[in-house]
């Protein structure tokens, strides 16, 4: 079955620091793709950026950039340039692979703080 | 575009009563779901759906039901409310076809008690 690996419950940053927040992930299926959610305090989920498991470079949109290892099946976030507003939940998620690939799989989340 | 849209955004309800959330979109998205959000457990899949008529069970499925009568909507129904059923629950979209990302709607905060 697919599976959602975020090993960081919490992690600290100081405001202008880059920071990176893992994910490893679980599939047998070549094809799949690999998404990052923001949610902050106030609840709702907002989409950051996709890796598809054929894409040659690894994504990036603004000051998010995903390490995309396939071998080690590994998709880390890399937040450049913190700031305040990035403190929030961030959620890893899979859709694909194994048990169909419709479904999106969410690993438990990071709880960021970028500290002033 | 509204999106995703989902009512009551607030609701409280005793063991034992029952409840519809309602989830719209009106991005003609055959893929539309539900997960409820629990503190340290992530979002869980309850049910999904790949198109109207077509429906299927998730990771945590017991204790609701669901239909797709039409494209746009896809309501959740509590059959009889258990505390075990408190929890923030969202609705997403999406096509079907390809990998593409799932919009989320902004989520039902139920408790029961």
């Amino acid at each position: 079955a697919q599976k959602i690996t975020q090993t960081q419950p919490g992690m600290f940053v100081q405001e202008k620091e880059a920071v990176t927040l893992d994910c490893t992930y679980d599939t047998s299926d070549p094809s799949y793709g690999l998404f990052w959610y923001k949610q902050p305090s106030s609840g709702e989920m907002i989409f950051l950026i996709y890796q598809g498991s054929y894409d040659q470079q690894n994504a990036t949109e603004g000051r998010y950039s995903l390490n995309f290892q396939k071998a080690r099946k590994s998709a880390n976030l890399v937040i450049s340039a913190s700031q305040l507003g990035d403190s929030a939940m961030y959620f890893c998620a899979m859709r694909g692979g194994q048990g169909g690939s419709e479904k999106l799989v969410f690993g438990k989340g990071t709880k960021l703080t970028v500290n002033p | 575009n509204a999106g995703v849209t989902q009512t009551p955004k607030f609701q409280v309800l005793k063991t034992g009563q029952s409840m519809t959330l309602q989830c719209a979109q009106d991005m003609n998205h055959e893929y539309m779901s539900w997960y409820r959000q629990d503190p340290g457990m992530g979002l869980r899949l309850i049910h999904y759906s790949v198109g109207a008529g077509i429906t299927d069970q998730g990771e945590v499925p017991n204790g609701y039901n669901v239909s797709r009568s039409t494209t746009e909507d896809f309501p959740l129904r509590l059959l009889s409310a258990a505390p075990s059923q408190t929890s923030v629950y969202f609705c997403a979209s999406s096509y079907a076809r390809g990998l593409s990302e799932q919009y989320f709607g902004p989520g039902t905060r139920l408790t029961v008690t």
